[in-house]
């Protein structure tokens, strides 16, 4: 199974937004609605974003949000500020009845 | 609070075996879906497996890097999840991260703990 296919970097200045991609095929991304998002400082563990291609879990910010078109899935950060700057994977469920990472993007905020 | 707590990492030589324990608290453990994911120093995540709970039937899934040489299991009397490598390699090098697991997502992770595969 490979990587989900991500950017390697993308960035932004304070309050504006940014978009991340994660490309698969239809055995993952395009088959299921089952993307989740997460941010990773450095040093730290993971975090959930987003599940289920759009759905934030409590406490996360309402600046996050996920979309799907077909292969491809979407978390956009709006609003950007300094905390958001980190790494962020998705991750789908796949037909073999694993889960598959994305190669993962680094945020920077200028 | 949840709590996810790793133990169980360090150094071991190629084709060695080691066994990793992750003791949970502040939810259900008992009706929970747990996964292993990994990273390798400066690489991207990786999953490893899942568990189901009992009432899932304890039914296990696993990436095919480590399908048939890594075992999960779960002992929900102690809230502790398992994460038994056997036959391990250089490219098993990597922080072990447990994970209370939704549906098909990742909800909560423990800090990790590093296993180092080296002669």
């Amino acid at each position: 199974q490979s990587a989900l296919t991500q950017p390697a970097s993308v960035s932004g200045s304070p309050g504006q937004s940014i978009t991340i991609s994660c490309t698969g095929t239809s055995s993952d991304v395009g088959g299921y609605n089952y993307v989740s998002w997460y941010q990773q400082h450095p040093g730290k563990a993971p975090k959930l974003m987003i599940y289920d291609v759009s759905n934030r879990p409590s406490g996360v910010s309402d600046r996050f949000s996920g979309s799907k078109s077909g292969n491809t899935a979407s978390l956009t950060i709006s609003g950007l500020q300094a905390e958001d700057e980190a790494d962020y994977y998705c991750s789908s469920y796949t037909s073999s009845i694993t889960y598959v990472f994305g190669t993962g993007t680094k945020v920077t905020v200028l | 609070e949840v709590q996810l707590v790793e133990s169980g990492g360090g150094l071991v030589k190629p084709g060695g075996s080691l066994r990793l324990s992750c003791a949970a608290s502040g939810f259900p453990f008992n009706s929970a879906w747990m996964s292993w994911v990994r990273q390798a120093p400066g690489k991207g995540l990786e999953w490893v497996g899942r568990i189901k709970s009992k009432g899932g039937g304890e039914t296990t899934d696993y990436a095919a890097p480590v399908n048939g040489r890594f075992h999960i299991s779960r002992d929900d009397s102690q809230n502790t999840l398992y994460l038994e490598m056997n036959s391990l390699k250089t490219e098993d090098t990597a922080i072990y991260f447990c994970s209370w697991s939704g549906l098909n997502y990742f909800n909560s992770w423990g800090q990790g703990t590093l296993v180092t595969v080296a002669s």
